[in-house]
């Protein structure tokens, strides 16, 4: 049964760097193929993709965001995090982890999703 | 980037109707495109993947097709738990890309 459930902090204030941490269960990062993207979605607004880390570590990112974004895994841990840095207010979002196998497939499996928000 | 552009942004439709969702790729990307059906709160879920494959334990009431740049996503029979908001994704590129969403309403 594969699960990921997201975690980190609700409320990032604006400058601050942002870390989320994806936990998964059910796969493992280490089996060729298997990749971990993130993506947010603004309150009332579309899904954005942000960034994905595969099995073999190659890593990429949101053309619009990559000055800001880091992802990183530790599969003993079964986990991938990523950070944002200078977080603004129209950072707010949910923030889905997800799972796809291969390239070129989709996300077939998401994380419930954890709201941040970004306010002083 | 690839952009996604679906329409209608929203529609309204009754139980029973035959509804359908296009989405148009900026350039093409054969047939690495997906649908996801979205309801408030909740995550996504994956309902077609390679324009036209079923994902499991969904309704064969869902229907796509389409390749190269244009795509369709078709609800044949539209049933209370359909209302939703649907988004298609390509993944021809590591950089994916979402549409913009499509809002199905009851009337």
């Amino acid at each position: 049964q594969v699960t990921l459930r997201e975690s980190g902090p609700a409320l990032v204030e604006p400058t601050q760097t942002l870390t989320l941490t994806c936990t998964f269960s059910g796969f493992s990062l280490s089996t060729s193929g298997m990749c971990v993207s993130w993506i947010r979605q603004p309150p009332g607004k579309a899904l954005e993709w942000l960034a994905r880390i595969d099995w073999d570590d190659d890593k990429y990112y949101s053309t619009s965001l990559k000055t800001r974004l880091t992802i990183s895994k530790d599969t003993s841990k079964n986990q991938v995090v990523l950070t944002m840095t200078n977080m603004d207010p129209v950072d707010t979002a949910t923030y889905y982890c997800a799972r796809s196998i291969a390239a070129r497939t989709s996300a077939d499996y998401w994380g419930q999703g954890t709201l941040v928000t970004v306010s002083s | 980037d690839i952009q996604m552009t679906q329409s209608p942004s929203s529609l309204s439709a009754s139980v029973g109707d035959r509804v359908t969702i296009t989405c148009r790729a900026s350039q093409s990307i054969s047939t690495y495109l997906n649908w996801f059906q979205q309801k408030p709160g909740k995550a996504p879920r994956l309902l077609i993947y390679a324009a036209s494959s079923l994902q499991s334990g969904v309704p064969s009431r869902f229907r796509g097709s389409g390749s190269g740049t244009d795509f369709t996503l078709t609800i044949s029979s539209l049933q209370p738990e359909d209302f939703a908001t649907y988004y298609c994704q390509q993944s021809y590129s590591t950089l994916w890309t979402f549409g913009q969403g499509t809002k199905v309403e009851i009337k």
